[in-house]
């Protein structure tokens, strides 16, 4: 069966601290994995996307890293800022449809204190 | 930003009503989606189209209907409410071109009393 999983459910952390959300998942034949943020009310906006034979991909200072051999991920978040207080989602990608089927993680919901 | 918009963005009506939710994007993409999002859990897909007069239902059994009439608009219609379709409802696009990237609206948060 398909699926995302992604730990840890929440978090909280200070100003300016980094944080690593991580993802893993058994979706196959694998495409792509895409890391979204959305913020409370929100529709996700796609943060980074990373193929097969991609390792790291940054994004300001957001930095996602992919193991596909492991089918796992995370997401690094350099000096927090409030504004990156959201949801953020891992989103696999499988080759074998043409819709471009996507398998949702229920995400990590952070929260930045001042 | 992306080019999708939804209204209402926030909708509280009773029960036995009736209800579209209305998607329309600019950016001409042929795959359109509708997505049911409860509070902390995963996106579900509940009805998608590959292009107009195509619409097809997703994975998550839903009640509601939608129409493709036109490539830009893919409206979403309850015919009658109820309480157990109170849910975030959340519409997206995508095309060959984008790599499988779906943009998504700001969604419509649906309350049913």
């Amino acid at each position: 069966k398909n699926q995302v999983e992604q730990s840890p459910q929440s978090l909280i952390i200070l100003e300016g601290k980094n944080c690593t959300l991580q993802c893993n998942y058994t979706v196959s034949p694998f495409s792509n994995l895409r890391w979204y943020k959305q913020d409370t009310g929100r529709g996700p906006v796609s943060l980074t996307i990373m193929t097969f034979s991609e390792n790291t991909k940054s994004n300001g200072r957001y930095t996602a890293t992919l193991d596909a051999d492991t089918k796992q991920s995370s997401l690094h978040i350099t000096a927090s800022q409030l504004s990156d207080s959201a949801s953020y989602i891992c989103v696999v990608s499988d080759r074998g449809s043409t819709l471009g089927r996507l398998y949702f993680g229920r995400g990590t919901q952070l929260t930045v204190w001042p | 930003e992306a080019d999708i918009y939804q209204t209402p963005r926030y909708l509280v009506i009773g029960t036995g009503k009736k209800i579209t939710l209305e998607c329309s994007q600019t950016m001409g993409h042929d795959k359109m989606y509708w997505y049911q999002q409860d509070p902390g859990m995963e996106l579900h897909l509940i009805h998608y189209s590959y292009g107009v007069n195509s619409t097809e239902k997703g994975d998550l059994s839903s009640e509601s209907t939608v129409s493709r009439i036109r490539t830009e608009h893919f409206p979403l219609t309850l015919e009658s409410a109820r309480p157990s379709h109170t849910s975030q409802y959340l519409c997206a696009s995508s095309d060959e071109g984008t790599a499988n990237e779906q943009f998504f609206g700001p969604g419509t948060r649906l309350t049913v009393l």
